[in-house]
């Protein structure tokens, strides 16, 4: 979890309501990803960003918006809370390899939500 | 849609023994890598092992490839109770801008 830090740790929310996870990195890391885990799914990318300012949609990016304006931070917002939205919220980062290899991925240590 | 799956989903095992588990996937790859999430935290990379790499060798680790089957294996030797956690594939596809795709983990239950 070195470097890469997730607020708030926990939320608890009502559907609906808009909520905003924080992910600050101190690596100065290209990427950053954020992921969802459920029960039966394993690992799930919802949005990842390739520099500031630059993002792309992840397999379950429904309902769900992001933005970096800062090489350090990267935000997930969800605009209207549901209960299907109830998770574990990661986000990683790396660093491409100059031969183009994708590197590994360092993990924040996570931000459980509950949207009731 | 999910590219690794492992297998099994979950195993126990007894301290000293040695724990395998499998990954199999569906496209190219660039690389695939192993990742350690112990409970309630992070994931934490183990090893990368790329798509003309046959084995690799990390401490109690060893990592095989066979891109013909599009299969992997993670073998942990000497298993210890803190070897608990579940553990994952992730592949880096072969095309450029796509992200590591994750498959849905095997839970390793080591006892003393």
């Amino acid at each position: 979890d070195a470097g890469i830090t997730q607020s708030p740790r926990h939320k608890v929310t009502e559907t609906g309501t808009p909520v905003t996870l924080r992910c600050h990195q101190t690596e100065n890391h290209r990427y950053m990803y954020w992921y969802r885990q459920d029960p039966g799914h394993g690992l799930r990318l919802i949005h990842y960003s390739y520099g500031v300012k630059d993002t792309d949609k992840g397999e379950v990016s429904d309902g769900y918006s992001v933005s970096r304006s800062k090489t350090e931070d990267f935000l997930l917002t969800l605009e209207s809370a549901t209960s299907s939205q109830t998770s574990v919220y990661f986000c990683a980062i790396s660093e491409p390899m100059t031969s183009g290899d994708y590197n590994e991925q360092f993990f924040g240590p996570g931000t459980r939500l509950t949207v009731l | 849609s999910q590219q690794g799956e492992e297998d099994p989903q979950a195993l126990s095992i007894q301290e000293g023994e040695n724990a395998t588990m499998n990954c199999s996937y569906k496209t190219s790859i660039n690389n695939l890598q192993w990742y350690r999430q112990n409970s309630g935290r992070g994931l934490v990379h183990l090893i990368l092992i790329r798509s003309n790499e046959r084995e690799k060798h990390s401490g109690r680790l060893r990592v095989t490839l066979d891109t013909s089957k599009k299969s992997s294996s993670l073998l942990i030797t000497a298993s210890r109770a803190a070897d608990t956690a579940s553990y994952f594939c992730a592949t880096a596809p072969n095309q450029a801008g796509t992200a590591l795709i994750f498959g849905k983990g095997t839970t390793l239950s080591v006892s003393s």
